[in-house]
C-alpha cells in the first residue's frame, strides 16, 4: 500500500520562509498525482490552500505557493504569521477516484 | 454560497451502525463537476478520505475501510449520507463532508465537522 509522507513537525521564524514536502513510500510525485495541500487549526475545520500542484484556492494569500521540487510537492510559506502556526496535510490523487492524505506536518512558528 | 452541514448523532455504541447526512445548500448536489465526499480526523491523528459519490451514485471508497463503508445519494433533498458498519472505538471522529473535485482529486469547501464518539 502506498503512503504519503510528510515532515511530522516544522518551525519558523516569524517573517521567516519555510518548505513542506510531500512524497511517496515509492516512487517520485509529479503533477499527474494533482498534489492539494489543506491547512487546519484546532477546532476548526481544514481550509483548502492548494490545488492542482499550485493553484491557490479562493482567498488564500500569494505568501502560500505550491510546487513540485525534486521528487515531492511542496509547500512553500514565505513572510510566516504567528496565525500560520497549523497543521497542514497534503493530498494526492492515486487515480479510480481514491484519494490518499498524507499524515500532516505541525508547524510551529516562533 | 454554498455551504455543507453535518447532522447525526454524536454517540454510537460499539459494533452498530455510525449514520451521518450531509445537506447542500445554496447550489444543486446534481452539479456535473462535483463530487460529494466524506473525511474524519480521529483524536490525536491526520485526516483519512473515507469515500465520495456522485450524484448518479458512482462510488468511491477507501480500501482500508471498504466492506463497512456505504455512501449514498438523495438529490430530492440536496443531501447525502454516511453509513459505516461494525464501529469500534478507532472509529471515533470528527466527520466531514465535502465538495469533491474528482477530476483534480481536491477537496474545495468543507463543513464544519461533527464529533462522533463509539462507546458503550
Amino acid at each position: 500500500q502506498t503512503v504519503v509522507t510528510q515532515e511530522p513537525s516544522f518551525s519558523v521564524s516569524p517573517g521567516g520562509t519555510v518548505t513542506l514536502t510531500c512524497g511517496l513510500s515509492s516512487g517520485s510525485v509529479s503533477t499527474t498525482y494533482y498534489p492539494s495541500w489543506y491547512q487546519q487549526t484546532p477546532g476548526q475545520a481544514p481550509r483548502t490552500l492548494i490545488y492542482n500542484t499550485n493553484t491557490r484556492s479562493s482567498g488564500v494569500p500569494d505568501r502560500f505557493s505550491g510546487s513540485i521540487l525534486g521528487n515531492k510537492a511542496a509547500l512553500t510559506i514565505t513572510g510566516a504569521q504567528a496565525d500560520d502556526e497549523s497543521d497542514y496535510y497534503c493530498v494526492l490523487y492515486m487515480g479510480s477516484g481514491i484519494s490518499v492524505f498524507g499524515g500532516g506536518t505541525k508547524l510551529t512558528v516562533l | 454560497q454554498l455551504q455543507l452541514q453535518e447532522s447525526g448523532p454524536g454517540l454510537v455504541k460499539p459494533s452498530e451502525t455510525l449514520s451521518l447526512t450531509c445537506t447542500v445548500s445554496g447550489g444543486s448536489i446534481s452539479s456535473s463537476s462535483v463530487h460529494w465526499g466524506w473525511i474524519r480526523r480521529p483524536p490525536g491523528k491526520g485526516l483519512e478520505w473515507i469515500g465520495s459519490i456522485y450524484y448518479s451514485g458512482t462510488t468511491y471508497y477507501n480500501p482500508s475501510l471498504k466492506g463497512r463503508v456505504t455512501i449514498s445519494v438523495d438529490t430530492s433533498k440536496n443531501q447525502f449520507s454516511l453509513k459505516l458498519s461494525s464501529v469500534t472505538a478507532a472509529d471515533t471522529a470528527v466527520y466531514y463532508c465535502v465538495e469533491y473535485y474528482n477530476s483534480l482529486g481536491f477537496f474545495d469547501l468543507w463543513g464544519r465537522g461533527t464529533l462522533v464518539t463509539v462507546s458503550s
